[in-house]
């Protein structure tokens, strides 16, 4: 049963300051893996899809990356923003109709 | 403006009280899944579509039924709610099934409360 860890579960960071949030995951035979951005009251924002070919995914100021191999996926902040504080959520498609998650990563950033 | 519509947003209900979650999606996708949200459980699939007319269980579908009777639309069904089903449910499409490498999109969530 593929299972899902994001470490930390929490994080507070001053503005500017480059960060990286970790995603492992038990069962290596994945199709693909997503991050995804939830704010308070709002649902989830896709951010990039890493495809299990790939190694990783660029979007302005975030880069995600993926280690099949090992089961590890980070994505990585650039610069972070007071507008970055949010929940973050990694999760991975794995030979079912479903997308499995972690249980999110809660990020602060502090003016 | 893609989107995916839940509605309504907030449901506070009687225990046994029959209630139905709307899901519209304007972007033309096959693949509709709903989901619930606990605190320290994390996300957890409920039901899930393929297409019209098909439909299946997910990991947690006891006490939910759903229909796809059109592309378009994925209504939850509670027939008798019970207060362990007080959650927060996402709805969430895609083009195609998740190991077709298809972004998701996802609803803003219906906080509902069993009493």
């Amino acid at each position: 049963k593929q299972e899902v860890t994001q470490i930390p579960a929490a994080l507070s960071v001053p503005e500017g300051e480059n960060l990286v949030l970790n995603c492992s995951f038990t069962d290596s035979a994945i199709y693909n893996l997503q991050w995804f951005r939830q704010d308070p009251g709002k649902g989830l924002t896709s951010l990039l899809l890493i495809q299990s070919s790939q190694r990783e995914q660029t979007s302005g100021r975030l880069n995600a990356s993926l280690d099949k191999s090992s089961g590890r996926s980070t994505l990585y902040i650039a610069a972070s923003q007071p507008g970055d504080s949010a929940t973050y959520l990694c999760a991975v498609t794995s030979g079912s109709e479903k997308l499995v998650f972690g249980k999110g990563t809660k990020l602060t950033v502090n003016p | 403006e893609a989107q995916v519509t839940q509605n309504p947003r907030y449901l506070i209900t009687v225990t046994g009280k029959k209630l139905t979650v709307t899901c519209s999606q304007n972007m033309n996708h096959e693949y509709m899944s709903w989901y619930r949200q606990d605190p320290g459980l994390g996300l957890r699939q409920i039901y899930y579509s393929m297409n019209v007319e098909v439909t299946d269980k997910g990991d947690v579908p006891e006490g939910y039924k759903v229909s796809r009777k059109e592309k378009r639309n994925f209504p939850l069904i509670l027939e008798s709610p019970s207060p362990n089903q007080t959650s927060l449910y996402f709805c969430a499409s895609s083009l195609g099934s998740w190991y077709m490498n298809t972004e998701a999109f996802f609803g803003q969530g219906t906080r509902l409360t069993v009493v």
